[in-house]
């Protein structure tokens, strides 16, 4: 039970097709990140909004990569030209009442043939 | 060099065992720490924050030294159910970027 939801859990596409995540908090947070995690390493920063506003985007999140979070509600995340580089867990995170502290939801694992 | 750094081990140990963690970073200026447990294909979960006091949260203990820039967790009493990656997470100085280790696996066996 976690305090946001992430759709779809899984996603398989192919190496040049374009993807969207969305990340759904369950009750209203102010502060919302996006990490990667490839496997045998842990979560990489990619992005933060504070409400609506994007305030910081990770060298990681290339030309390839958006995030948007309209009216401070959901996110999504789109990654254009997939590479099979990208295969990874996506994690969307919502910050919790001690400012620093993050809980995650349960993550969209990107596969890219 | 890593910002933060663990040693993948796994750690193996028979239950009811005692073992730590330790955990390296870079950045002096760091100033939140934590210890996140993550299950294999699960998101990670907030296990618990680490003060410069050190604090204790049943069997579990998290120690911050500044001067070596090192953090501890330690587990006692281990159980089967503490089989997982314990990953070490330093706040960056943006304060809301976590930086991540690459984890510390750890299995408990019977």
């Amino acid at each position: 039970d976690t305090g946001v939801s992430q759709n779809p859990r899984h996603k398989i596409t192919k190496r040049g097709q374009n993807v969207t995540f969305r990340c759904d908090p369950i009750s209203e947070h102010n502060r919302l990140y996006w990490y990667r995690q490839t496997l045998g390493q842990g979560p990489e920063f990619l992005t933060y909004f504070q409400n609506e506003a994007q305030l910081e985007k990770s060298r990681l999140l290339s030309d390839r990569f958006s995030a948007e979070r309209p009216k401070g509600s959901f996110s999504t995340l789109e990654i254009q030209r997939t590479e099979q580089g990208d295969s990874a867990m996506y994690l969307c995170a919502y910050g919790g009442p001690t400012y620093n502290e993050q809980f995650f939801g349960p993550g969209t694992r990107l596969t890219v043939l | 060099r890593k910002e933060v750094e663990q040693d993948p081990g796994p750690f193996n140990v028979p239950e009811g065992a005692t073992v730590a963690f330790n955990c390296t970073y870079s950045n002096s200026a760091s100033q939140s720490f934590f210890w996140y447990r993550q299950d294999c294909r699960k998101e990670p979960k907030l296990l618990m924050s680490v003060y410069s006091s050190g604090n204790e949260d049943g069997r579990f203990t998290a120690q911050l030294n500044r001067a070596s820039q090192y953090i501890s967790l330690l587990i006692r009493d281990s159980k089967l159910s503490d089989s997982a990656t314990y990953l070490c997470v330093v706040v960056g100085d943006s304060s809301y970027k976590l930086i991540f280790g690459s984890g510390t696996r750890l299995l408990v066996r019977p």
